[in-house]
C-alpha cells in the first residue's frame, strides 16, 4: 500500500541540540515533497518543499531537508533547535499515489517534537 | 491578506444527523481540498475541487459530498453521522487544480466535529 512512514512519533530535545525527523514514502513515480508545521493552536504551515532540481531544500526557520530518491526518503534537519520549535511536524507527498486528485496530499502520522528550555 | 477561513470553528452532532462545513479559500486562489484528521493521525484526503468540478476523490463513502460555488466557497457534507467521523476536517486552499500538482496547499484552522 503506497503510504508515508514518519519514524518517530514523539521526540524529546533539548535546547541548541540538533533535530532529524525521518520520513519515507512508498512509491515509485514522480512525487513532490513537503513538509508541514502545526505549531499549537494554529493551523498547517508549509515547512519546506521538494518539486525537483537541488535535492537539499531549505525552508523557513533554519530547517532543511534532503530527498534521497534511492531510498524513498525525505528527511528534516535543524541544526540546533529552539524552544519555540516545540509542535507537531508532517511529511507529505502528492503524486498519483494519492489516491486522488493531483493536488491531493498523503500525509505521515506526524512527530510530536518538545523542545525543552 | 485573509488566509483560508472555516465555519463553523466547533460542531457538536448526534449519530444519524447531517453535517455543513464551509470554506472560502485564500483570495485568488481557485482550487479547495477537504481532510479529515483523527486525534493522533495525520490529515486524510477527501475531495479536490477545481472550477466548481470534483478533480480528486480519497478513500471515503459516499456520505461524503462537496461542492464548490462560482466564488471558489466549498461546502463539505456529511450525512448519517457516525461516532467515527469524529475529528478535525480541515480546508486547503492552492492557486490552481489538476495538473499542476507541485503547487503547496494553504490550510485553514479547521473545524472540530464532535458526533455524540
Amino acid at each position: 500500500a503506497q503510504s508515508v512512514s514518519q519514524h518517530n512519533h514523539h521526540v524529546i530535545l533539548s535546547e541548541a541540540a540538533s533535530l532529524e525527523l525521518g520520513c519515507n514514502y512508498s512509491y515509485g513515480g514522480t512525487v513532490n515533497l513537503f513538509w508541514y508545521v502545526q505549531y499549537p493552536g494554529q493551523h498547517l504551515q508549509l515547512l519546506l518543499k521538494y518539486f525537483s532540481g537541488d535535492p537539499l531544500v531549505k525552508g523557513i526557520k533554519g530547517f532543511e531537508a534532503e530527498f534521497i530518491k534511492s531510498k524513498f526518503s525525505f528527511n528534516l534537519r535543524k541544526p540546533s533547535v529552539q524552544w519555540s520549535d516545540t509542535a507537531e511536524y508532517f511529511c507529505a507527498v502528492n503524486g498519483a499515489m494519492s489516491g486522488g486528485g493531483a493536488d491531493g496530499l498523503t500525509f505521515g502520522k506526524g512527530t510530536h517534537l518538545i523542545i525543552q528550555p | 491578506d485573509a488566509g483560508v477561513t472555516q465555519s463553523p470553528t466547533h460542531l457538536i452532532k448526534t449519530r444519524g444527523q447531517h453535517v455543513t462545513l464551509r470554506c472560502s479559500p485564500i483570495s485568488g486562489h481557485k482550487s479547495v481540498s477537504w481532510y479529515q484528521q483523527v486525534l493522533g493521525q495525520g490529515p486524510q484526503f477527501i475531495f479536490q475541487y477545481y472550477e466548481k468540478e470534483e478533480r480528486g476523490r480519497g478513500n471515503f463513502p459516499d456520505r461524503f459530498s462537496a461542492r464548490q460555488f462560482p466564488n471558489y466557497s466549498s461546502e463539505l457534507n456529511v450525512n448519517a453521522l457516525l461516532l467515527g467521523d469524529s475529528a478535525l476536517y480541515l480546508c486547503a486552499s492552492s492557486p490552481r487544480g489538476t495538473g499542476v500538482g507541485n503547487q503547496p496547499q494553504h490550510f485553514g484552522d479547521g473545524t472540530r466535529l464532535s458526533i455524540l
